[in-house]
C-alpha cells in the first residue's frame, strides 16, 4: 500500500505570500494519477490539481503543482485570503490514498 | 444535475454495524464508480472502496477488508456501505463521492454522513 506523507504539517504565511507544498511517496506514483485537494472547514475536499501538474476546471492559475516519481509539490505563488485552509495530496487509480495534510494558516 | 443524498447521522455502540446510504440522482448510477471516504475528527481522507454499480462488484482497502461491504440497488439508485465491528476509531463524517474523468466531468461528493461509535 502507498503511503503518501506530507510537509511541513503547518505553513504559517500572509497573503501575497508564496506557498510551496511538499507530499513524498513511499513508492513511485504514476503522475498520471497524482491530485492535489483543498479542504475547507465542514466542507467536502475539493479537487485543485489532477494527473501532478493540470488544473482542474474553475482553479486559479496561482496553484501549479509539479514533481514525478515519489516526490511531488503544489505551489500557490500569491496567497489571497481564500486560500487559507487545508491541502491533501492524493493517489488515485483503482485505490486512493491520501496524505494526512498540510494546514496553511 | 447530479445529487448524491447520504442518509442521516449515526450514533452505534462498540461492536455493533452501521449501513449508510448513498442516493444518486441526475445521472444513470450504473455508468460510474461510486467511492467511500471517511474523515475522522481532525485526520485526512482516508479511502475505504469502491463499487461498480454496474455489476455490484467492490474493491476493498486492505484494512477494512475484513468488515467492510459495498453494495447497491440499481432500482432505487443507490448504493450502500456497512461497516461492522465498529470501534471508536470509525467515529469519522463518511462520504460517498462519484468517480470521474478528471479535467473532464465535475466531481460530486455527499454531504457526508457522521458516525459517532460511543458506549
Amino acid at each position: 500500500e502507498i503511503v503518501l506523507t506530507q510537509s511541513p504539517g503547518t505553513l504559517s504565511l500572509s497573503p501575497g505570500e508564496r506557498a510551496t507544498l511538499s507530499c513524498r511517496a513511499s513508492q513511485a506514483v504514476s503522475s498520471t494519477y497524482f491530485a492535489w485537494y483543498q479542504q475547507k472547514p465542514g466542507q467536502a475536499p475539493r479537487l485543485l490539481i489532477y494527473g501532478a501538474s493540470n488544473r482542474a476546471p474553475g482553479i486559479p492559475d496561482r496553484f501549479s503543482g509539479g514533481g514525478s516519481g515519489t516526490d511531488f509539490t503544489l505551489t500557490i505563488s500569491r496567497l489571497e485570503p481564500e486560500d487559507f485552509a487545508l491541502y491533501y495530496c492524493q493517489q488515485y487509480g483503482v485505490s486512493w490514498t491520501f496524505g494526512q495534510g498540510t494546514k496553511v494558516e | 444535475q447530479v445529487q448524491l443524498v447520504q442518509s442521516g447521522p449515526e450514533v452505534k455502540k462498540p461492536g455493533a454495524s452501521v449501513r449508510i446510504s448513498c442516493r444518486a440522482s441526475g445521472y444513470f448510477l450504473t455508468r460510474y464508480f461510486m467511492h467511500w471516504v471517511r474523515q475522522a475528527p481532525g485526520q485526512g481522507p482516508e479511502w475505504m472502496g469502491r463499487i461498480n454499480p454496474h455489476d455490484g462488484s467492490a474493491n476493498y482497502a486492505q484494512r477494512f477488508q475484513d468488515r467492510i461491504s459495498l453494495t447497491r440497488d440499481t432500482s432505487t439508485s443507490t448504493v450502500y456501505m456497512e461497516l461492522s465491528s465498529l470501534r471508536s476509531q470509525d467515529t469519522a463524517v463518511y462520504y460517498c463521492t462519484r468517480e470521474f474523468l478528471r479535467g473532464v466531468e465535475s466531481e460530486y461528493w455527499g454531504q457526508g454522513t457522521l458516525v459517532t461509535v460511543s458506549s
